[in-house]
């Protein structure tokens, strides 16, 4: 268990509706970031957050946005969702702002755009 | 630009041998980070090894080792006395010293026969 928990696991919705992927960080942990996983792009980054503050930005479709709350937890929303947006999307977390020795992932939200 | 290139799409090891997983990285920062992370079939990514640009020895967890070869780019993955449960998607990463995100190869599938 890495100690970053994601809910949902698994999310089935239609073109054009809106989800919300939530994601606690480990404890301690300021850092979190949102990855996508899909067969044709791979692992891409999509956002970093570090302590409430927007940190870095990836390949993250303007239709995608991210919060970082107070108790540190992290929230990635997909809005317009499209067939391709259908994913596997993670989150980690890290102690630090910048590099660390260490990423621990969630397991993962399936998104399914049916 | 940063990138992580594994060659390997498939390996096949039998069991109680070991593997080499290959990953040459390219950039032009002087401090970065290299990480392996393993993917099982369930989907959740699970650290395995950290290699920092700087290190003087290679890094070893267990049964994993990181041979560095710094002038040649390359951070391959070994794994000793293959077991079954180690059959899985094999991920390099790196993290630029000045970004807490992760760029992935695509990703190596590893299979261990009995």
């Amino acid at each position: 268990d890495s100690g970053v928990t994601q809910t949902p696991k698994h999310l089935i919705t239609a073109t054009g509706q809106r989800v919300t992927l939530r994601c606690s960080p480990r404890s301690g942990d300021l850092s979190v970031y949102w990855y996508q996983q899909s067969l044709d792009q791979g692992l891409q980054f999509l956002i970093q957050y570090y302590n409430g503050e927007e940190r870095a930005k990836g390949n993250i479709l303007e239709r995608f946005s991210a919060q970082q709350f107070p108790d540190l937890h992290s929230e990635l929303n997909l809005s317009s969702l499209e067939l391709g947006d259908s994913a596997l999307y993670f989150c980690a977390s890290s102690t630090q702002r910048t590099a660390n020795t260490e990423a621990f992932f969630g397991q993962g939200t399936r998104l399914t755009v049916v | 630009a940063q990138k992580i290139t594994q060659t390997q799409p498939g390996m096949f090891v039998q069991e109680k041998e070991a593997v080499t997983l290959d990953c040459t990285y390219d950039t032009s920062d002087p401090s970065y980070g290299l990480f392996w992370y393993k993917q099982p079939s369930s989907g959740e990514m699970i650290f395995l090894i950290y290699q920092g640009s700087y290190d003087q020895q290679n890094a070893t967890e267990g049964r994993y080792s990181l041979n560095f070869q710094k002038a040649r780019k390359s951070a391959n993955l070994v794994i000793s006395a293959s077991q079954l449960g180690d059959s899985a998607m094999y991920f390099c990463a790196m993290r630029a010293s000045n970004t807490g995100k992760l760029i992935f190869g695509q990703g190596t599938t590893l299979q261990v026969k009995p």
